[in-house]
């Protein structure tokens, strides 16, 4: 069955560092794809950066980069140069290629210290 | 175009009443989702719905849930009677989907969603 898995509940980081929210999922379908939303206090759903399982690079979009490694099924989402405006929920999120469902991580708590 | 449509923002509503939320998806897309969100379960797949037909209900809560998709352009979720248990955030998501490869444009795009509190 379709499984993501964030096991971070919270997490701290001071502004300007690096940080890394951690993914894995679970599938049987060898087609697939990956995704991450941030969501701020004010509950919209920000659409960040997307993987697709047949994708040899790693996805990058700005300070968004997404480190896939297939054969461990992790899906972690990196933030360069964090930002205040970088506090947020994180959500991790699998599409299969069969029927396009597409389910949610628990979600990670960020926040960025001054 | 304007994203994603939903209505009601806010719902406040007595324990029995019916509610009914409203979705517009984006023109095009042919996938929409409904999700609620929770602190305690966090975003759960209700239903969702490709061309206009349902595809997996299997995360409907009960029978009190129901969707429809009547149309391309309309959605609604309704819960009758609702219960206090209900009270959540309930976002609508539509996405296009590439029959040919995949691509970014596989990617969910959500409403503002409905916040709903049975009392």
């Amino acid at each position: 069955a379709q499984k993501i898995t964030q096991t971070q509940p919270g997490m701290f980081v001071q502004e300007k560092e690096a940080v890394t929210l951690d993914c894995t999922y679970d599938t049987s379908d060898p087609s697939y794809g990956l995704f991450w939303y941030k969501q701020p206090s004010s509950g919209e759903m920000i659409f960040l950066i997307y993987q697709g399982s047949y994708d040899q690079q790693n996805a990058t979009e700005g300070r968004y980069s997404l480190n896939f490694q297939k054969a461990r099924k992790s899906a972690n989402l990196v933030i360069s140069a964090s930002q205040l405006g970088d506090s947020a929920m994180y959500f991790c999120a699998m599409r299969e290629g069969r029927g396009f469902k597409t389910i949610f991580g628990a979600g990670t708590r960020l926040f960025v210290k001054a | 175009d304007a994203g994603v449509i939903q209505s009601p923002r806010h719902e406040v509503t007595e324990m029995g009443q019916e509610v009914t939320l409203r979705c517009k998806p984006i023109s095009g897309h042919d996938y929409l989702f409904w999700y609620r969100q929770t602190m305690m379960r966090g975003l759960e797949l209700l239903i969702y719905f490709n061309n206009n037909v349902p595809i997996d209900d299997s995360g409907m809560p009960e029978d009190r849930f129901s969707a429809k998709m009547p149309n391309a352009s309309f959605s609604t979720l309704k819960i009758q009677p609702s219960e206090p248990r209900d009270s959540a955030v309930y976002f609508c998501a539509s996405s296009f989907s590439v029959v040919t490869r995949w691509s970014g444009a596989n990617v969910l795009t959500f409403g503002a969603g409905s916040r709903l509190t049975v009392l």
